[in-house]
């Protein structure tokens, strides 16, 4: 069946780049998306690809997918302490969801 | 615009109840998913629900059920409750052909 996996964790220090990294098994997806959730929060979308791009940017966020590997990722760049919250990638065609990544960034 | 609701906030049970959580999605908004999120398995798919019918499920047993009514909120059932169900139980809507899905707060269900 279909599958999204990510690391568990990532901690950085504020003001350095944070990559967090996907891998998913379902090659039928239009979009590809990465949603922040935020403690005592749902989930809020953060940004979205689709899935014949290779490369989006939003700001500080930078999305990149290799179709071929089926590896999705999200750089964030100059990181700061409200960044952190689990961020989890998810594929459209049913909305499955990784396990998500716990971002800690610290001073 | 109301975003999406779920009722209640938190809930307490003990094993062998069961439990009905509310969802009511973003009006207009048709599709309606669950998901479970627990700290050891992340945000797992529950169902999704699309005018009144089931149109995918994820591998949870049967005591985990859904229904969705004609003006599309959903509810989802547990039975049989055990104490690995304890989790936050999220639900969202996504309009059609919309490439966001929105979600809820969550329920928080503890089982004692």
């Amino acid at each position: 069946g279909e599958d999204v996996e990510q690391s568990l964790f990532l901690s950085v220090r504020e003001g350095d780049s944070s990559v967090i990294n996907c891998t998913y098994t379902d090659s039928s997806s239009t979009y590809l998306y990465w949603y922040k959730q935020e403690p005592g929060a749902g989930l809020q979308l953060l940004t979205y690809i689709f899935s014949n791009m290779d490369m989006k940017q939003d700001q500080r966020l930078t999305v990149l997918l290799n179709k071929k590997d089926k590896h999705l990722s999200l750089r964030i760049a100059d990181t700061q302490t409200g960044d952190s919250a689990i961020y989890f990638c998810a594929e459209n065609d049913k909305l499955i969801f990784g396990t998500g990544t716990r971002l800690q960034v610290f001073p | 615009k109301a975003g999406v609701t779920q009722t209640p906030r938190y809930l307490i049970k003990t094993r062998g109840q069961q439990v009905t959580l509310s969802c009511s999605p973003i009006s207009g908004h048709r599709s309606v998913s669950w998901y479970q999120q627990t700290p050891g398995q992340g945000l797992q798919f529950l169902f999704e629900y699309f005018s009144e019918t089931q149109r995918n499920k994820g591998n949870f047993p049967g005591r985990f059920s859904g229904r969705q009514f004609s003006n599309s909120r959903s509810e989802m059932n547990v039975s049989t409750l055990e104490l690995g169900d304890s989790a936050l139980y999220l639900c969202a809507s996504l309009a059609t052909g919309g490439t966001e899905a929105f979600f809820g707060q969550g329920t928080r269900l503890t089982v004692v």
